[in-house]
C-alpha cells in the first residue's frame, strides 16, 4: 500500500514571494506519478502539476514547479510570485500506473496568502 | 460541457435514514470515481466505474453503501441507515481511458451532514 505524508498543516506567504509545500511518500512501485492538487474554498479540486516517476526532469507549470527527488521519496511543490488566488487547500497525491487513475492523498497543507 | 456535476451539494439528514447523491461526469468520460474526504483529512478512495460495471470498492465502503452506474453515464451513491461517522464530503471524479495516464476532474462535492 502507499502512504502519502503532508507534514505542513498550514502555511503562510506574502504576495509575491515564494513558498515550498513538502511531501514525501512510500511505495514499494518503481513505475508511478505523483500530483499537487489545489482545492480553493468550496471550489472544486483541480490539478496544478504532474510528475511521472521515470522522468528525472522536474516538473513545471508557469508559476508552478516540484523538486521530485526519487530516492528519498520527496516531492515538493515550489509556488514563485505567490498570488491571492493560490489561497487554498494543496494534496499530494500518488497514483501507481496502470491503475485506472486511482489517487492516494496526503492530509493536505493550507496555504494562505496574504498582502 | 461544464465539467462534473454532483447533486446536492449540501445534505443534512438524521441518524438512521437513506441518503442518494448524484454524479454526471464529463460527457466523453468512461471512468467515474468515488472519494470521501472528512474534515482535516484528503480524499480517500471508495470505488470506481469503467463505464457501467463497477471494477473496484475500497474496504472503507461497507455494507451500507452501495455505487450504480446504469448505462455508464452518471452515478449514484447511497448510504443506507446512516452514522454520524458518515458525515463528510462526498467527491466524483471522472476520467477518459488512453495512454498511460489520464486527468481525473473532480466535482464539488457533496457535504453530507448527519445529525
Amino acid at each position: 500500500a502507499q502512504t502519502v505524508t503532508q507534514s505542513q498543516p498550514e502555511m503562510s506567504v506574502q504576495e509575491a514571494e515564494t513558498v515550498t509545500l513538502s511531501c514525501t511518500y512510500d511505495t514499494s512501485e518503481n513505475n508511478y506519478y505523483l500530483f499537487w492538487y489545489k482545492q480553493p474554498p468550496s471550489r472544486q479540486m483541480i490539478l496544478v502539476i504532474r510528475q511521472e516517476a521515470y522522468k528525472q526532469q522536474n516538473a513545471t507549470e508557469n508559476r508552478f514547479s516540484v523538486n521530485f527527488q526519487k530516492a528519498a521519496k520527496s516531492f515538493s511543490l515550489k509556488i514563485s510570485d505567490s498570488q491571492l488566488g493560490d489561497t487554498a487547500m494543496y494534496f499530494c497525491a500518488f497514483m501507481r500506473a496502470g491503475t485506472a487513475s486511482k489517487l492516494t492523498f496526503g492530509t493536505g497543507t493550507r496555504l494562505q496568502v496574504t498582502l | 460541457d461544464t465539467g462534473v456535476s454532483q447533486d446536492p451539494r449540501h445534505k443534512i439528514t438524521k441518524r438512521g435514514q437513506n441518503v442518494t447523491f448524484r454524479c454526471d461526469p464529463i460527457s466523453e468520460h468512461n471512468r467515474l470515481y468515488w472519494y470521501r474526504q472528512t474534515l482535516g483529512q484528503g480524499p480517500e478512495f471508495l470505488t470506481y466505474f469503467q463505464n457501467e460495471a463497477q471494477l473496484e470498492k475500497s474496504r472503507l465502503l461497507s455494507d451500507r453503501f452501495s455505487a450504480e452506474r446504469p448505462k455508464g453515464s452518471f452515478s449514484t451513491l447511497e448510504i443506507q441507515r446512516t452514522e454520524q461517522g458518515d458525515s463528510a464530503m462526498y467527491l466524483c471524479a471522472s476520467s477518459w481511458t488512453g495512454g498511460a495516464w489520464t486527468e481525473a476532474f473532480f466535482g464539488q462535492g457533496t457535504r453530507l451532514t448527519v445529525v
